[in-house]
């Protein structure tokens, strides 16, 4: 299985500050189709999970411009450019380009 | 508007069996992959099952292989996972997801709680 980290687990920001979260697979996530199948998802607390980004930089409807995503082969970025208060919860990453998928561990973002 | 609604979560004593539902909308649901995912309080996100959309081939996590099945109803638009041998590291919200890695969508879940 392919093995997502994040860095770092948690992430205090100042509102209005930027801030940003790092996934690394364990192997390259480019498909056999071309495209590199990595999401970013949001999980706000007590909601389920949503997506957020999609093919690594990609933004899914309604998502706002402040986030955005990057990367390539192994080692992707999502970023906020200015969180708000809506922005706290926790951050995944997910590879789909191999059965199973699978996840990171979670980023933790609050407001300092 | 694709949606995903979970049922059939509850209570179940250890040892026991509980069958998870999840009924689709908004898209052409025998034409997709579908999942199961689960989070135990305080956890993340943990991949439990998927299932073709023909339904002939399925994958199990080794935490739950051999006591979970999945399985769909693609004339009723609708994904199933029979749960038995419960565990009290069962115990999680089970959403059922479509992750193709382009759209994906997320179902708002439901609780499994395994004690006596």
């Amino acid at each position: 299985d392919i093995v997502m980290t994040q860095t770092p687990l948690s992430s205090p920001v100042t509102l209005g500050q930027p801030a940003s979260i790092s996934c690394r697979s364990s192997q390259s996530l480019v498909h056999s189709d071309g495209n590199t199948y990595l999401s970013w998802l949001q999980q706000r607390p007590g909601q389920p999970p949503r997506l957020l980004i999609y093919k690594i930089s990609n933004r899914f409807s309604g998502v706002p411009d402040r986030f955005s995503g990057g990367g390539a082969g192994t080692d992707f970025t999502l970023k906020i450019s200015r969180v708000e208060a809506e922005d706290v919860g926790v951050y995944y990453c997910m590879q789909a380009t191999q059965f199973p998928r699978t996840f990171g561990q979670g980023t933790k973002v609050e407001i300092k | 508007e694709v949606q995903l609604v979970e049922s059939g979560g509850g209570l179940v004593q250890p040892g026991g069996s509980l069958r998870l539902s999840c009924a689709a909308s908004g898209f052409t649901f025998s034409s997709y992959v579908m999942h199961w995912v689960r989070q135990a309080p305080g956890k993340g996100l943990e991949y439990v099952s998927a299932i073709t959309s023909n339904g002939g081939s399925t994958y199990y996590a080794n935490s739950v292989k051999g006591r979970f099945i999945i399985s769909r109803d693609n004339s009723k638009n609708t994904l199933y996972l029979q749960m038995g041998s419960l565990r009290p590291e069962d115990m999680a919200v089970y959403y059922c997801a479509r992750l193709t890695g382009d759209l994906d969508y997320w179902g708002q879940g439901t609780l499994v709680t395994v004690s006596s």
